[in-house]
């Protein structure tokens, strides 16, 4: 299957800091990608779709101003958390989707806000 | 109203078993549906896509019921390395969102 990246795997920030996670199609085009975030022992919540070259689109309930997503190229996109606090503390992944409509996950990163 | 929902289980069941999962969706114009396996602490990864006319790989058999909005999973002859959290996922298509259910648990036992 396709691969993809993301990076950090873990992060742990202070409160007020803000943090870049990178996601990355290793081995096709991604045009979309999804950021998604997920807490214990519960399902994955689309945070917002990442659409190469145009702004990415937010689920509703997610501030677009303190998740700040780029999608720079066609393998990249970007999740910034601003200005972070300890409830942001969560599992991140990113999924890219490919020409047959599969998405592939990235590993996820594990964000600890202290 | 979620948009997909799965029973999250567990199901407990011994090795050699055949144990099956529905998933059903909301939005009838969905458009494509998938089951994932999900690991502890993992991220989900693809076990198979669901066609229309349903489809077979091994042990695994996905079906997709549009009348109902629902989708299966059957596993036969349940291995130890099958316990996992099995997620189903639906795209709306032009919408180019995915939905994810909260899961279905599977244990299963020597």
């Amino acid at each position: 299957g396709a691969v993809v990246s993301q990076h950090p795997s873990r992060v742990i920030c202070k409160s007020g800091t803000s943090v870049k996670i990178e996601c990355r199609s290793l081995d096709f085009q991604a045009t979309t990608m999804f950021w998604y975030r997920q807490f214990p022992k519960q399902s994955l919540m689309l945070m917002a779709t990442s659409n190469e070259g145009s702004k990415a689109t937010y689920e509703q309930g997610v501030e677009k101003d303190k998740f700040l997503i780029n999608h720079a190229s066609l393998t990249l996109s970007t999740l910034t958390v601003t200005s972070a606090h300890p409830e942001d503390s969560s599992f991140y992944i990113c999924s890219a989707r490919d020409r047959h409509y599969e998405q592939y996950f990235g590993p996820g990163t594990r964000l600890t806000v202290t | 109203r979620k948009e997909v929902e799965q029973d999250p289980g567990p199901f407990n069941v011994p090795e050699g078993a055949t144990v099956a999962f529905n998933c059903t969706y909301s939005n009838s114009a969905s458009q494509s549906f998938f089951w994932y396996r999900q690991d502890c602490r993992k991220e989900p990864k693809l076990l198979m896509s669901v066609y229309s006319s349903g489809n077979e790989d091994g042990r695994f058999t996905a079906q997709l019921n549009r009348a109902s909005q629902y989708i299966s999973l059957l596993i036969r002859d349940s291995k130890l390395s099958d316990s996992a959290t099995y997620l189903c996922a639906v795209n709306e298509g032009d919408f180019n969102k995915f939905y994810f259910g909260s899961g279905t648990k599977l244990n299963v036992k020597p």
